[in-house]
């Protein structure tokens, strides 16, 4: 089983819309967690941590779920800007080893 | 504040010939991670430092690939004798703790003939 799966999408959807990604991670001892940014044929960027007790910034939301071992992204009003890959990243501090998912593929159309 | 750097940004050579990757971390960043991500994939970790020793190697193709950060600055990523499988773009990414966010250079993407 992999460390981290994600759903690649494409997601494709109108501006203003609301959308949510989730990514499910299978080792209960990870302690960290991220939400990444990766534009085509560019680097991956982060785009926020994730903490225990959820957090905001501006349109961005994450949350996430120990029990079920998932984190969420939630993405208000996009806009066409937020065409992109979303990673999410998950890590152990045993080892600090990180893992990657394979991303989920945004789209946002005027 | 200066982002990693990495050069090349582009390498073509065929198979069974030799490259050599480098990057030049965030300044005081005593992680650094190098990183292959193939097309349509996310980034798959290669090897960690932290300052001049190896964390994490487990999954480097050891017969093939190597890395060193000597000084526990730069560091550079050797593939030899390249095969087909390992085109893709090399990511060098540096943290300031070793369970910190990090922060990626633009890549070097590869492509073997």
């Amino acid at each position: 089983r992999k460390e981290v799966e994600q759903d690649p999408g494409p997601f494709n959807v109108p501006e203003g819309a609301t959308v949510a990604f989730n990514c499910t991670y299978s080792n209960s001892a990870s302690q960290s967690f991220f939400w990444y940014r990766q534009d085509c044929r560019k680097e991956p960027k982060l785009l926020m941590s994730v903490y225990s007790s959820g957090n905001e910034d501006g349109r961005f939301t994450a949350q996430l779920n120990r029990a079920s071992q998932y984190i969420s992204l939630l993405i208000r009003d996009s806009k066409l800007s937020d065409s992109a890959t979303y990673l999410c990243v998950v890590s152990r501090n045993t080892g600090n080893q990180f893992y990657f998912g394979t991303g989920t593929s945004l789209t946002v159309i005027p | 504040e200066a982002g990693v750097a990495q050069s090349p940004r582009y390498k073509i050579i065929e198979k069974r010939q030799s490259v050599a990757f480098w990057c030049n971390p965030i300044s005081g960043h005593a992680t650094l991670y190098w990183y292959q991500q193939i097309l349509g994939q996310g980034p798959k970790l290669l090897i960690q430092f932290q300052n001049n020793g190896v964390v994490d190697d487990s999954q480097l193709p050891k017969d093939r690939f190597s890395a060193e950060r000597l000084k526990g600055v730069d560091s550079t990523l050797k593939i030899q004798p390249a095969k087909l499988e390992d085109s893709a773009v090399y990511l060098c990414a540096s943290s300031s703790r070793s369970v910190g966010p990090q922060h990626f250079g633009d890549g070097t993407r590869l492509s073997i003939l």
